[in-house]
């Protein structure tokens, strides 16, 4: 069980944009800036794309880009490439313990 | 070049225990919050514990509450997990994580497998 939801997979062709939700609560998304996103390939670790809802990493591609509208998150791939296949995570700060833990489910692109 | 590299993983029957380890380079780990994150086969991701710059606080998450330990050596640039009264459900592969702000986990190890079986 996650705290946060996302979708279990979303699609789109290459060139096409894709955006990935991350639905939170008051205690969490909503109160705090602090929303990261991870991307995951098959076999390989976790890699920081977005941190603080919409800053990039230094070396992670301006085609992704975050944003955050009351508890919802979203993370958003334009010019979608084949080498954007992977699992995608969120991930979110809140004060205080947690039975589920800060990340979300996870979202699975493909690209078609 | 900046890295995190884990270590310890294995196979372990259920009770038993194991200890993790994760040491540091390249970057100021005495001054880092650091994580531990698992992965289950085929599942997503789940924050473990994670432990102050200091080693003077640490959190879990409340299934391995009283059966894991997170500890820390400034001094050997290393993290640890030390694991206790394993479960099946403790199958996983295990990342060490750099905290740098509020769960921005910036710095990622490569990952160590345990498996926890009879």
């Amino acid at each position: 069980q996650s705290a946060l939801t996302q979708p279990a997979s979303v699609s789109g062709s290459p060139g096409q944009s894709v955006t990935i939700s991350c639905t939170g609560t008051s205690r969490d998304v909503g109160a705090y800036h602090y929303v990261s996103w991870y991307q995951q390939k098959p076999g390989k670790a976790p890699k920081l794309i977005i941190y603080e809802v919409s800053k990039r990493p230094s070396g992670i591609s301006s085609r992704f880009s975050g944003a955050k509208s009351g508890n919802t998150a979203s993370l958003t791939i334009s010019g979608l490439q084949a080498e954007d296949e992977g699992d995608y995570y969120c991930c979110t700060y809140m004060y205080g313990s947690t039975l589920e833990g800060p990340f979300g489910g996870g979202t699975k692109l493909t690209v078609l | 070049e900046v890295q995190l590299v884990e270590s310890g993983g294995g196979w372990v029957q259920p009770g038993g225990s194991l200890r993790l380890s994760c040491a540091g380079s390249e970057f100021r780990f005495s001054k880092a919050w650091m994580a531990w994150v698992r992965q289950a086969p085929g599942k997503g991701l789940e924050w473990v514990a994670n432990i102050k710059e200091d080693g003077t606080a640490e959190n879990y998450v409340a299934s391995v509450r009283g059966r894991f330990t997170i500890s820390r050596d400034n001094a050997k640039n290393s993290v640890y997990l030390h694991m206790n009264s394993l479960r099946g459900e403790d199958t996983a592969v295990y990342y060490c994580a750099r905290d740098a702000a509020y769960n921005k986990f910036d710095i990622w190890g490569q990952g160590t497998r345990v498996t926890v079986s009879s």
